[in-house]
């Protein structure tokens, strides 16, 4: 496709399930992000995927989060026992993070986002 | 640590108006700098972006120049529009590509006919 894609675009689940969300990047960017946007913090980091690179899991808010990104190019963000507080819009954003042809310039493009509420 | 920090909204205006979001900047070097746009019911798209002291970026009749001496990467609009009405957030990365971006807030601008 043309852009980043994310599956699915709203998920209610209960508290203390896992959910997992979904994120294709747009073909031939090998960076990959992972972002949560919520009303009281805003938008933050949580990943970052770099090529075959070990993950960035600095952003992570707990050890109930993780990510996984096969092949280099789809990524999945697991929640799981999820709270009240997971409650937000994931985005998911990929770019080409290659110094030689990007550089100082390199532009992160983000999906539509998954809406996650957690009753 | 390296932040962003825009004013606060809502910002209500009268199309035809003059629109500034003010944002300010934390960073260790030089980082490049952004303003994406959230229109209701969409993604976070990239609006402009500026990579080195001052260069202006502009789009769709928005302007904002990276002003290293005051730390600043404020977006200007001369005439708003009530297509406009929209989140904007101002983020900045640390140059470097494949660094993860921080983002501001985000400012909520509301444009009325």
């Amino acid at each position: 496709g043309a852009g980043v894609s994310q599956s699915p675009s709203n998920k209610v689940t209960e508290k203390g399930k896992d959910v997992e969300l979904r994120c294709d990047p747009i073909s031939g960017h090998t960076a990959l992000y992972w972002y949560r946007q919520s009303l009281g913090q805003g938008l933050e980091f949580l990943i970052y995927f770099q090529g075959n690179s070990a993950p960035d899991k600095s952003g992570l808010p707990s050890d109930r989060f993780s990510a996984e990104r096969t092949g280099g190019s789809v990524s999945t963000l697991t929640i799981q026992r999820t709270q009240q507080e997971d409650s937000a819009v994931y985005l998911c954003a990929s770019s080409l993070a290659d110094l030689r042809v990007s550089g100082r310039s390199d532009t992160q493009y983000f999906g539509p986002g998954t809406r996650l509420t957690v009753l | 640590g390296d932040s962003v920090t825009q004013m606060e909204g809502p910002v209500t205006l009268s199309e035809e108006a003059f629109l500034t979001i003010n944002c300010t900047y934390t960073a260790t070097g030089y980082p490049s700098l952004f303003w994406y746009v959230q229109y209701p019911g969409e993604g976070l798209q990239l609006l402009l972006k500026a990579t080195k002291a001052d260069d202006k970026g502009s789009n769709k009749g928005f302007e904002a120049t990276y002003r290293k001496e005051t730390t600043s990467f404020h977006l200007e609009k001369g005439s708003v529009q009530v297509s406009d009405s929209a989140v904007y957030f101002c983020a900045l990365r640390v140059n470097q590509a494949g660094t993860a971006l921080i983002f501001g807030k985000g400012t909520t601008l509301s444009v009325s006919s």
